[in-house]
């Protein structure tokens, strides 16, 4: 079976301070692990995506993750927040084998304070 | 434009109601989804369909049902069955495999 942990639900950081968000996942088959980010009231949208290329994967918006696999890990970074980062961030692994669907960790949501 | 729409946005139901949720895409993507989200407890599958016809469970199908009759369309209903019906409800959909989910904007359903 395949899970994923979101270590800390709140993260608090000032405007261009380091962002660090969290993501442990569990897998029986090499993982898919996926970022998403969702403003309030709306869907999700993908942040960025592994799927087994390069090991550092850059998304939109400035954000990066990168897959360790001996830490079983895909933490989620941006050098600099903007006030506009604020949102919930959802870390994310592909179900089982057939990759049919996705299990979502319980996500962190992010402050900026100006 | 193309995307994913859900409907309606809010959606009341009265005790042993049974009330269906829209999700229209024209993305032309085979597999589609339904999640519900729960503050606190991220998304949790309800039921997805990679093909027309069919269907298979989620992690927590019981008390709703769907149906995939169109390729564009995959209505969700919840049912009386189901006892603790307030959430927030997404719709996403994919080309095939769950490789990028592209998601609707949510339904609100609450309990009257």
């Amino acid at each position: 079976a395949q899970s994923v942990t979101q270590l800390g639900s709140h993260v608090s950081v000032s405007e261009g301070a380091l962002v660090l968000l969290r993501c442990n996942y569990s897998s029986s088959v090499p993982p898919y692990l996926f970022w998403y980010v969702q403003y309030p009231n709306q869907g999700l949208q993908l942040l960025l995506k592994y799927t087994s290329a390069a090991t550092l994967v850059k998304g939109i918006n400035g954000f990066e993750a990168e897959f360790k696999k001996s830490e079983t890990s895909f933490h989620l970074t941006k050098p600099s927040a903007h006030m506009s980062d604020a949102a919930e961030y959802f870390c994310a692994v592909s179900m089982d084998t057939g990759r049919r669907a996705l299990t979502f960790g319980s996500g962190t949501r992010l402050q900026v304070q100006p | 434009d193309g995307g994913i729409t859900q409907s309606p946005k809010y959606l009341f139901r009265k005790e042993g109601q049974n009330v269906t949720l829209s999700c229209e895409q024209n993305l032309n993507h085979d597999a589609m989804y339904w999640y519900r989200q729960d503050p606190g407890q991220g998304l949790r599958l309800i039921y997805y369909s990679q093909i027309v016809n069919d269907f298979q469970k989620g992690d927590i199908a019981e008390g709703y049902s769907v149906s995939r009759e169109k390729k564009e369309s995959f209505p969700l209903t919840v049912t009386s069955a189901q006892k603790n019906p307030t959430a927030f409800y997404l719709c996403a959909s994919s080309p095939g495999k769950a490789e990028k989910l592209f998601f609707g904007s949510g339904t609100q359903l609450s309990v009257l």
